[in-house]
C-alpha cells in the first residue's frame, strides 16, 4: 500500500458527460502528479500540483483540468468526454518537486474510466 | 528532452531462470532513473532507483540494476524468476518536473 488513495477505483459514463477522479496524497507528500495510463498511449504524464500550484503540464487535453485544494487532495476533471479517454488514470505523489532533485513518486491504484 | 526506450516488450522466462528486461535511455545531463512494476489491475510500485551514487542499484525482491554511461543503459535483472515476478515493467527517467516511462516489457514467467 503506497499510502495514495483514488476514488473512485471504476468510472463508466457516456460521451459527453463530466466527471471528477479524486486523490488524496501520502500524509506529508506536497506534490500531486496525474498521469493517463492507455493502451495505445502507453503512460503519460498530464500534470503535477506542487502545496496548489500548478507546476508542471504534460500532454493535458484543454477539456481537462485539474486542481489541488488547501488540504493537499486533489481532482482532476475530464469533460466533453470521448470514447478515446477511456483509460486507467493515475495519481501519485511525491515529497517536494522533482526539478533539482529526486522525489520518489508512490502511486495510487488508479481510477478505470470507460466512456461508452 | 529526456526518454527511454525498453528494447523488449514481452520477456518470457522459466521459474527459477535468470531475468533480463533491457532499457537504454537518452539524456543531455547526468540521469535519475527509475523502475517501477505494475501487477495486474494494481498500481505502479517503485522496484529501485538510480541517482548518480553506487552505478549498481539494489531494489526490492531480490531485484537490481546497473547504471553503464558508456552504453547508455539501465539493464533490470534478477538472479532467479519467481511466479510472482509475472507483471508489466516500466523503466523511468526523471524529466523536468516530471517522469518519462518507457513503453513497458511485459515479464512472464514459465512453471
Amino acid at each position: 500500500d503506497s499510502g495514495v488513495t483514488q476514488t473512485p477505483k471504476h468510472l463508466i459514463t457516456a460521451t459527453g458527460q463530466r466527471v471528477t477522479l479524486r486523490c488524496s496524497p501520502r500524509s506529508g507528500d506536497l506534490s500531486v502528479y496525474w498521469y493517463q495510463q492507455s493502451l495505445d498511449q502507453g503512460l503519460q504524464f498530464l500534470i503535477q500540483y506542487y502545496n496548489g500550484e500548478e507546476r508542471a503540464k504534460g500532454n493535458i487535453l484543454e477539456r481537462f483540468s485539474a486542481q489541488q485544494f488547501p488540504d493537499l487532495h486533489s481532482e482532476l476533471n475530464l469533460s466533453s468526454l470521448e470514447l478515446g479517454d477511456s483509460a486507467l488514470y493515475f495519481c501519485a505523489s511525491s515529497e517536494g518537486l522533482t526539478s533539482g532533485n529526486t522525489y520518489e513518486q508512490y502511486f495510487g491504484p488508479g481510477t478505470r474510466l470507460t466512456v461508452t | 528532452a529526456q526518454s527511454v526506450t525498453q528494447l523488449d516488450s514481452h520477456v518470457s522466462v522459466s521459474e527459477g531462470t535468470p531475468v533480463l528486461l533491457r532499457c537504454n535511455y537518452s539524456s543531455s545531463y547526468s540521469p535519475s532513473l527509475f523502475w517501477y512494476v505494475q501487477h495486474p489491475n494494481k498500481g505502479l510500485q517503485l522496484l529501485l532507483k538510480y541517482t548518480s551514487a553506487a552505478t549498481l542499484v539494489k531494489g526490492i525482491n531480490g531485484f537490481e540494476a546497473e547504471f553503464k554511461k558508456s552504453e547508455t543503459s539501465f539493464h533490470l535483472t534478477k538472479p532467479s524468476a519467481h511466479m510472482s515476478d509475472a507483471a508489466e515493467y516500466f523503466c523511468v527517467i526523471q524529466g523536468a518536473q516530471k517522469l518519462v516511462f518507457g513503453q513497458g516489457t511485459r515479464l512472464t514467467i514459465n512453471p
